[in-house]
């Protein structure tokens, strides 16, 4: 699987879009990014996913660029809830190994 | 309510002992996980199985073992000869087969061995 590279931190105020980059140059043709986030003490929680179309969904949107390197994920108006690390993973449909890479993530902070 | 169930959220072990970690799910998934997440660090695989019957081991099985006898349940038993068991372990549970591959996570439990 394609290793991603996010920043450690970032902080946002309260009601603003919330916007966590991700680059993933050595993505393959059939990987998927996902992304997952983790509430202190919790377990991960799956946000969206796509392979080269924008989604959108209740939680969040990611948009993927054109030639796939590098990906973001919006919350659009984020909260204090919001306050997480946010894990961007890059994995085929049909792994090999069948598990998710998580690396250390991008700890967000929402600052009211 | 469909979902994973970890049990206990706490658990504390004295050094020397086997303890078994619970994973149950109702969201008929095929495949189920378990990861170990250390303090400040990702998840690292501990095993995963595909299907009832069958698991395979992950990057650190070591000192651990499994068994998934039924589809809902997946427990994890740390046993004397891991090193360092103290950690925070999460089971998860993906409905791989099924065309969908992203993975729904449990609470976690957290055992702290002395």
């Amino acid at each position: 699987d394609a290793k991603t590279t996010q920043p450690t931190s970032m902080d946002c105020a309260e009601g603003r879009a919330a916007n966590l980059p991700c680059n993933h140059s050595t993505i393959s043709g059939n990987e998927y990014v996902y992304w997952y986030r983790q509430i202190h003490s919790q377990g991960p929680q799956y946000i969206i996913h796509g392979l080269k179309n924008n989604e959108t969904n209740e939680m969040a949107s990611l948009i993927i660029t054109e030639d796939r390197k590098s990906s973001t994920l919006i919350l659009p108006h984020a909260t204090l809830r919001d306050t997480a690390v946010y894990y961007c993973i890059v994995r085929s449909k049909v792994p090999s190994g069948n598990q998710f890479y998580f690396g250390t993530g991008t700890s967000l902070t929402v600052i009211p | 309510d469909g979902g994973i169930t970890q049990s206990p959220k706490y658990l504390f072990r004295k050094e020397g002992q086997n303890v078994t970690l619970s994973c149950e799910q109702n969201l008929n998934h095929d495949a189920m996980y378990w990861y170990r997440q250390d303090p400040g660090q990702g998840l690292r695989l501990i095993y995963y199985s595909q299907i009832v019957n069958d698991f395979q081991k992950g990057d650190i099985a070591e000192g651990y073992s499994v068994s998934r006898e039924k589809k809902e349940s997946f427990p994890l038993t740390v046993t004397s000869a891991q090193k360092n068991p103290t950690a925070f372990y999460l089971c998860a549970s993906s409905p791989h087969g099924q065309g969908r591959h992203e993975q729904y996570f449990g609470p976690g439990t957290r055992l702290t061995v002395t």
